[in-house]
């Protein structure tokens, strides 16, 4: 089945932990994203990139870093400078051709304890 | 900066109802506009996705219009149905990378 994973679906971290979320797709899309979304608030975006080796801020970048060392993952870190990291994180691809529909993974709830 | 707006933020329906669901954009530039269900806890489901040439798409009980002149996309469900309880989301794509979100309608039907 073609689709997005993410992992873990829960995680949890304590103060000044640096944490990777993981994010993979077999679709064979070239640009990923990914989000955040908080209660009662649209999503956000944090990072997305458009090809391997290549990936640009979003909106609300500051206390996250990314890597696309391969088409097929782009895993997010939320860094200990991140420091209301609690959320809901999603990950999307979409083609960059075509019709550019967005198509999402899972979703990882991330919790600080 | 480009806003997508989501009116109501819930609405609560008895099942067999037919409802309408609006998203409003403020820039009437956009690309393409795509409708997502978000069942709780759960990612995005995509439901229909029109382009800016289209007016609308339909998908079974499921049919989205898009009028670009009045910055309006509205989704419509006939004969709803319990199972249709979720957040139903709109994002408008500006271009590539520039994507907006309405915070979206979180839907309950009622058996």
């Amino acid at each position: 089945d073609g689709g997005i994973t993410q992992s873990p679906k829960y995680l949890f971290r304590k103060e000044g932990q640096n944490v990777t979320l993981s994010c993979e797709q077999n679709l064979n899309h070239d640009a990923m994203y990914w989000y955040r979304q908080d209660p009662g608030q649209g999503l956000r975006l944090i990072y997305y990139s458009q090809i391997v080796n290549d990936f640009q801020k979003g909106d609300i970048a500051e206390g996250y870093s990314v890597s696309r060392e391969k088409k097929e993952s782009f895993p997010l870190t939320v860094t200990s400078a991140q420091k209301n990291p609690t959320a809901f994180y999603l990950c999307a691809s979409r083609t960059w051709t075509g019709e550019y529909e967005q198509f999402f993974g899972p979703g990882t709830r991330l919790t600080v304890l | 900066k480009q806003e997508v707006t989501q009116i109501p933020a819930a609405l609560s329906v008895p099942e067999g109802e037919n409802l309408v669901l609006n998203c409003s954009f403020t820039d009437s530039a956009i690309y393409n506009l795509q409708w997502f269900r978000q069942d709780p806890g759960k990612g995005l489901t995509s439901l229909l996705l029109i382009q800016s040439s289209q007016r609308e798409q339909t998908s079974g009980r499921l049919n989205a219009s898009l009028d670009k002149s009045s910055g309006r996309s509205t989704l419509y469900i006939a004969a709803s149905q319990p199972g249709d309880s979720a957040t139903y989301l709109c994002v408008g794509a500006y271009n590539n990378n520039d994507m907006r979100f309405g915070a979206g309608t979180r839907l309950t039907v009622k058996p």
